[in-house]
This record gives C-alpha cells, structure tokens and sequence, in this order.
C-alpha cells in the first residue's frame, strides 16, 4: 500500500509553461508538506497544511500555488516556469504537528528547459 | 548559519566495517530527531526518531543517539552491507525556524563488497 503517493514521478517542461503536481495520503494525517530538493540536494520546506488549512509559507514566489481540496491530498501549481525551478518535489505527510514523525513521497523531478 | 549539519558528505566503507554519522544541531531545545535514507532517484524513508527525552533508538543495525547539551546526534549502522549504500539525513523541527523540519545536506554513504 502506498502511503505518499505523488504524480507525476517525472515532468519536462519549456520555460513559461504552467504545471501541477499532485499528491495524495492514504494514512490519515492532518498535515502535509511540500519540500524542494534542489541540486545541492538540500531539501527545504516550502508549504504546510494541516486539516486544508495554510501553515507554513516560506519564502517562495508566488508563481508557487499550493492548493488542499481535502486534507488526503496537497497539490502544487506553478505558474510561469523557470530555468531555477528545476528540482525534485517531495510531498510528505505527518500525524499533526511538524515534531510527529514525516513520511515522504516519491518525489516529482521537474527539469525546466 | 546552517541550523543542521552534517559531516562528512560522503563517505565509503568495506562491507562488514561498522558505519558511523554524525549529525550537529544548533538549537539544544529540539523536540525530537530524524534520521532518514534515500536512494538516488527515490524519496526518504524515515529510519529513526529520537524524542527529545531519549538518548537513544535503536532498529535491528541501527542505533541512533542524541546529546542535545553538546547539539549531535549519531547514527551507527552496525556490520555494513552494499544494500546500505544510500545518502543518510538527519532532520529536527528548529526553534528558530519556527519548528520546521530543517534537513541537513546528507551524508553520502558507499560500502564496498
């Protein structure tokens, strides 16, 4: 059973474009997370959401739009695609709070022609 | 200042030697201790966490401790195998980054047959 899934796994894209990423959790959790890997491999939060509701919004442009329906599922949207935006996407989900263990999805690797 | 660091950035080992990794925090008043492993091209599977009362968690190989007075953590693989050969993080939720999970740059970890 996967617990973390995200879609797609890869994305190829022309500078300019508009994209999204979706993720979904089977385990019940009230919070997720979007996470960018770049290629320092350094992973840094980018969003929060606990029970659909924004809680953490670090410093991203807002071409960045993470959206909730539920709190099974936390996708993202990207406007206007750069050259920089190139990464891998991890979604991850946890029980509450950011001090609760994290489970991570697959990861979504963008790469911005 | 890197809140999370972690040293060496790779690392290669014979089959058999026991691994150490080491992870140093800035902040003494963490809530708890991940370590996490990735293989390339996949997302991170949650290995350990340490609350911030404990010293140390151990899994089958694994053993991680926790110091919060000198800020480090060490994660020790005992009798290594090639299926070892991943890239080690370790994360904790950072005061002074509002409680997000701050990662940090991964060790990088071969062990040779």
């Amino acid at each position: 059973d996967t617990a973390v899934s995200q879609t797609p796994k890869y994305l190829v894209t022309q500078m300019g474009n508009d994209k999204s990423i979706k993720c979904e959790q089977n385990l019940g959790h009230d919070t997720m997370y979007w996470y960018k890997q770049d290629s320092k491999k350094f992973l840094k939060i980018m969003f929060s959401y606990n029970n659909k509701e924004l809680i953490i919004n670090e410093t991203v442009p807002n071409r960045f739009s993470p959206k909730s329906p539920d709190k099974a599922h936390l996708n993202l949207h990207i406007n206007s695609l750069e050259l920089g935006d190139s990464a891998v996407y991890f979604c991850a989900s946890s029980q509450s709070t950011a001090t609760d263990t994290q489970y991570f999805g697959p990861g979504t690797r963008l790469t911005v022609l | 200042k890197q809140e999370v660091t972690q040293i060496p950035a790779a690392l290669s080992v014979p089959e058999g030697e026991n691994l150490v990794l080491n992870c140093s925090f800035t902040d003494s008043a963490i809530y708890n201790l991940q370590w996490f492993r990735q293989d390339p091209g996949k997302g991170l599977t949650s290995l350990l966490l340490i609350q911030s009362s404990q010293r140390e968690q151990t899994s089958g190989r694994l053993n991680a401790s926790l110091d919060k007075s000198s800020g480090r953590s060490t994660l020790y693989i005992a009798a290594s195998q090639p299926g070892d050969s991943a890239t080690y993080l370790c994360a904790a939720p950072i005061k002074a980054a509002g409680n997000k999970l701050t990662f940090g740059g991964g060790t990088r970890v071969l062990v040779k047959p």
